[in-house]
């Protein structure tokens, strides 16, 4: 059972926008950064979003995050046919002492 | 461009321990920028933080796993290494490593492509 709440899975069509929510608590989301990470088919995950809101180098404007409270969420806009991949968010837990990943959302493009 | 490659077996036997190595090319171990982790992901399932490293030595785990893992770094071969003992099938899976980025708020920037390991007599 994860810490981090998603929804397991989400679809859209080419163009369109999509979003994903994660949600947490006081002691993960609520008071500390939230990264977001995208996993191509039998690849590595690989860094989308860092600091609730922020896009390291080469990622493309169409993935942009938010958080509020104990939630986050990452939308995808202008869905492409090579976005289809699993989506984590992650944060660490004061509580736990431990960095934490969300349940993961499978995203297809229909 | 920074590179990291995990290595060792592909299969460990029940009970014995799980040694891994992540060799990081392309730049030093040693900045004071970057941690450095391990996450596993049971096949079909989801991502599980294993611990991180500082080139210092100092160590960070999961909770869950604290009793049976160990991560060290060595800065003179510029690898860092995962032991993880009395193994059992449900620690199958895949073993990646990653650079922890102080500065992106402790992301995971670079990811190693990963290494499937299989607990099997």
């Amino acid at each position: 059972q994860s810490v981090l709440t998603q929804p397991p899975s989400t679809s859209g069509t080419p163009g369109h926008r999509v979003t994903i929510s994660c949600s947490g608590g006081s002691s993960n989301i609520g008071g500390n950064p939230v990264k977001w990470y995208q996993q191509l088919p039998g690849t590595a995950p690989q860094l989308l979003i860092y600091s609730n809101n922020q896009r390291p180098s080469g990622v493309p404007d169409r993935f942009s995050g938010s958080k509020s409270g104990t939630s986050a969420s990452l939308a995808i806009s202008g869905l492409q046919s090579a976005d289809e991949a699993d989506y984590y968010c992650a944060a660490w837990d004061d509580s736990l002492n431990a960095y934490v990943f969300g349940s993961g959302t499978k995203v297809t493009v229909l | 461009q920074l590179r990291l490659h995990e290595s060792g077996p592909g299969r460990v036997k029940p009970s014995e321990t799980l040694s891994l190595t992540c060799t990081v090319s392309g730049g030093s171990i040693s900045r004071s920028d970057y941690y450095w982790g391990w996450v596993r992901q049971p096949p079909g399932k989801g991502l599980e933080w294993i611990g991180s490293v500082y080139y210092s030595g100092n160590t960070y785990y999961n909770a869950s796993l604290k009793n049976r893992v160990t991560i060290s770094v060595d800065t003179s071969k510029n690898q860092f290494s995962l032991k993880l003992n009395s193994v059992t099938a449900a620690d199958t899976a895949v073993y990646f490593c990653a650079r922890v980025f102080k500065w992106l708020s402790n992301a995971l920037d670079i990811w190693g492509p990963g290494t499937l390991v299989s607990v099997s007599a």
